[in-house]
C-alpha cells in the first residue's frame, strides 16, 4: 500500500521560534497533501489542502501567515509553523491522495509530529 | 454545516459486538471512511463505504445508508487490542479532504 513519511517525529521548541515539518509521499506522486491538527482527546481538525505547484487553500479560522505550507515537488509538502506558541503544541499529521490507487477517494496517513512548544 | 454525529465514549467486553454509529449530512456525500486511532498514532484505515448496504471484512463490517446519511462500523469478537477511537469520515465534494467526526472512544474489558 502507499505510504506516507513525516519528519520529524517529534519536536521540542522554544516560544517564538519556526518548525518545519517534512510529509512525504514515498512510492507514489500526490498532487494533494492535507495536513490536520489534533489536540489531546479531540478529532482530527483539517488546516489546509496543499496543492503542487500552486497556493495552499486554508481552513476557516486557520493563519495562513502563521502555518505556511509550500508543496514544492509531487512527492513533498512542508508545513512550517511560524513564531511557535504554546497553544501550538499539538500532533500534525499530514495525509496524501493516491490518485492510482482503486479508491481515489481515500487518504494515506503519515505517522504524525508531536510538536512541543515550551 | 457538515455535521457528522458520533457517540463520544463506548465500553464493551471481551468477545461481544459493539456498533459504533455516525450520522452525516446528506448533502454532496460522496463516501464515507472509517478509521482507527491508537494513542498517540495516526489513523488507520478500516473501510470505505459509497453504496448502500454493508461491507464485511473481517471481524469488522461497515454499513451505510445514504438517504438516512447513517453508516455503522461492527465490531465482533472483540479483544483487548481494540480499545481504541473510532473516527468517522466523509468526503462531500470529489477530490477534497476527509472530514472528520469527533471520534468514538471505545474501552474493551476483560
Amino acid at each position: 500500500g502507499a505510504v506516507v513519511s513525516q519528519h520529524p517525529s517529534r519536536v521540542i521548541c522554544k516560544s517564538g521560534t519556526s518548525v518545519k515539518i517534512e510529509c512525504r509521499s514515498l512510492d507514489f506522486q500526490a498532487t494533494t497533501m492535507f495536513w490536520y491538527r489534533q489536540f489531546p482527546k479531540q478529532s482530527l481538525m483539517l488546516m489546509a489542502t496543499s496543492n503542487e505547484g500552486s497556493k495552499a487553500t486554508y481552513e476557516q479560522g486557520v493563519e495562513k501567515d502563521k502555518f505556511l505550507i509550500n508543496h514544492a515537488s509531487l512527492t513533498l509538502s512542508t508545513l512550517t509553523v511560524t513564531s511557535a506558541h504554546p497553544e501550538d503544541s499539538s500532533f500534525y499529521i499530514c495525509s496524501a491522495r493516491d490518485p492510482g490507487a482503486m479508491s481515489s477517494y481515500e487518504q494515506y496517513f503519515g505517522p504524525g509530529t508531536r510538536l512541543t512548544v515550551t | 454545516g457538515q455535521n457528522i454525529d458520533q457517540p463520544t465514549e463506548m465500553t464493551a467486553t471481551e468477545g461481544a459486538i459493539v456498533q459504533i454509529n455516525c450520522t452525516y449530512q446528506t448533502s454532496g456525500f460522496n463516501g464515507l471512511f472509517w478509521y482507527q486511532q491508537h494513542a498517540g498514532e495516526a489513523p488507520t484505515f478500516l473501510s470505505y463505504n459509497v453504496l448502500d448496504g454493508l461491507e464485511e471484512k473481517g471481524r469488522f463490517s461497515s454499513f451505510l445508508s445514504r438517504s438516512k446519511g447513517y453508516s455503522y462500523l461492527l465490531l465482533k469478537e472483540l479483544q483487548m487490542k481494540d480499545s481504541a477511537s473510532y473516527l468517522c469520515a466523509v468526503i462531500w465534494q470529489a477530490g477534497t479532504a476527509l472530514i472528520f467526526g469527533k471520534g468514538t472512544t471505545l474501552s474493551v474489558s476483560s
